[in-house]
């Protein structure tokens, strides 16, 4: 079974700090994603990643940026940190870039908070 | 961009009860996918429909596509408490790239 590991379920944070979130996958996974979920508003994604070292952006990465050093790791990094950005965070995986039969995998997810 | 619609926002059921869901969209896709997503935790997918399915049984699941109007339905038959979650419909698009979810449906099921 996949399994993609997100490295907190809870984090607590003040405004202007910077902030990690770190997301590992073991299943040799070519793409990575990062999306953030809020009531009513679905998952939207903030980043998401093809091959070590690309990036590309989603739908909503100002404030936001990452890093995929490791094929099997995808860093989501909040540079100041703000309370808009108090969200559920989620990683997902998926087989390579336009595989026919390639779900999302997705991690526990991260429950941020900015004070 | 595309985006999935569910409906209804919320769904509360009595156990034994089907419960259906329904999906639609806006432009081609290449596929589309329904995940289920408990309290607190990741989604994890259920179905994954190609643009030329119609019909698919996974246990007590039915999912539906119709690609002439743009929608997919999920049935869950026989409902259980443990059934209780939100579920998401996802398009992908024809480059089979980029997921796109919609607010999902809340689904309870009562004991």
């Amino acid at each position: 079974d996949v399994k993609v590991t997100q490295s907190s379920r809870y984090l607590v944070k003040r405004t202007g700090e910077k902030v990690f979130l770190e997301c590992v996958q073991d299943m040799d996974h070519e793409n990575m994603f990062w999306y953030r979920q809020d009531p009513g508003l679905g998952l939207r994604l903030i980043y998401f990643s093809y091959d070590v070292k690309m990036k590309e952006k989603g739908d909503i990465p100002e404030g936001y940026s990452v890093s995929r050093e490791k094929k099997e790791r995808f860093s989501l990094i909040l540079e100041s940190a703000s309370t808009n950005q108090t969200s559920m965070y989620l990683c997902a995986s998926s087989l390579e870039q336009g595989a026919d039969n390639s779900p999302l995998h997705f991690g526990n997810g991260t429950r941020l908070t900015v004070t | 961009s595309q985006q999935g619609e569910e409906d209804p926002q919320a769904l509360s059921i009595q156990e034994g009860e089907n419960a259906t869901m329904n999906c639609s969209y806006k432009t081609s896709i290449n596929n589309l996918q329904w995940y289920r997503q408990n309290s607190g935790r990741g989604l994890v997918h259920l179905i994954l429909m190609r643009s030329n399915e119609r019909e698919k049984h996974s246990g007590r699941l039915r999912v539906t596509l119709d690609t002439s109007k743009k929608s997919s339905s999920l049935l869950i038959t026989a409902s259980r408490a443990a059934d209780t979650a939100s579920y998401f419909c996802a398009t992908v698009d024809n480059y089979g790239q980029n997921f796109v979810f919609g607010p999902g449906t809340r689904l309870s099921v009562l004991p």
